[in-house]
């Protein structure tokens, strides 16, 4: 058990729909990952919040957002549900401590867009 | 930008065989991570290295750490089923940590 949490485990969903999904960080973790992984594919770093601010952006799409609140938790909105967009998504936390620092993966949210 | 590249992706060996995937990328990094990712799993860190030529051991699993710090290995001795995984190197350049595409290790009994 990593420490970090994320809900719902599994979500279906239809296309065009909207769907939120949640993380919650290790306790005195301050930043936060989302990544994408496709079926047989690597991670796909999307982006990153540290604190409460947008740190780094990375693949990730207009249709798509995130933001962390003041309690740390992270919420990744993926709207107008496209088939490809059926993945693992993964949240992860670190400390963020000088240039050295661990991710922490949580179990990942299974989007299933049909 | 950053690219990370593994090889090979998949990688079948026989149990008590030695098994080693290669990580290159595209620019230096200031440091280079492991993790494995078991089947139906999350990635779970494994190391770290930062220096130049750094090599670390875990018991059966050598890590190492190129001379320009664009490359990176992992070495397996002696495979056994539980070390069935994907393993992932992802290297820190700039504030971003770029995952790359991945080995996926099947172990034959």
């Amino acid at each position: 058990d990593s420490g970090v949490t994320q809900t719902p485990k599994h979500l279906i969903t239809a296309t065009g729909q909207r769907v939120t999904l949640r993380c919650s960080p290790r306790s005195g973790d301050l930043s936060v990952y989302w990544y994408q992984q496709s079926l047989d594919q690597g991670l796909q770093f999307l982006i990153q919040y540290y604190n409460g601010e947008e740190r780094a952006k990375g693949n990730i799409l207009e249709r798509f957002s995130a933001q962390q609140f003041p309690d740390l938790h992270s919420e990744l909105n993926l709207s107008s549900l496209e088939l490809g967009d059926s993945a693992l998504y993964f949240c992860a936390s670190s400390v963020v401590a000088g240039t050295h620092y661990t991710q922490y993966f949580g179990p990942g949210t299974r989007l299933t867009v049909l | 930008g950053q690219q990370v590249m593994q090889i090979p992706q998949y990688q079948h060996v026989q149990e008590g065989e030695d098994f080693t995937t290669y990580c290159n990328s595209s620019t230096t990094l200031s440091n280079i991570q492991w993790y494995k990712q078991r089947p139906g799993g999350h990635p779970v860190f494994l190391i770290q290295l930062v220096k130049s030529g750094e090599v670390k051991k875990q018991k059966r699993l050598t890590f190492q750490f190129g001379e320009a710090k664009k490359n990176s290995s992992l070495h397996i001795t002696a495979t056994q089923t539980t070390d069935v995984g994907t393993y992932f190197c992802a290297g820190r350049g700039n504030e971003k940590l770029t995952f790359g595409t991945g080995t996926r290790l099947t172990i034959i009994p």
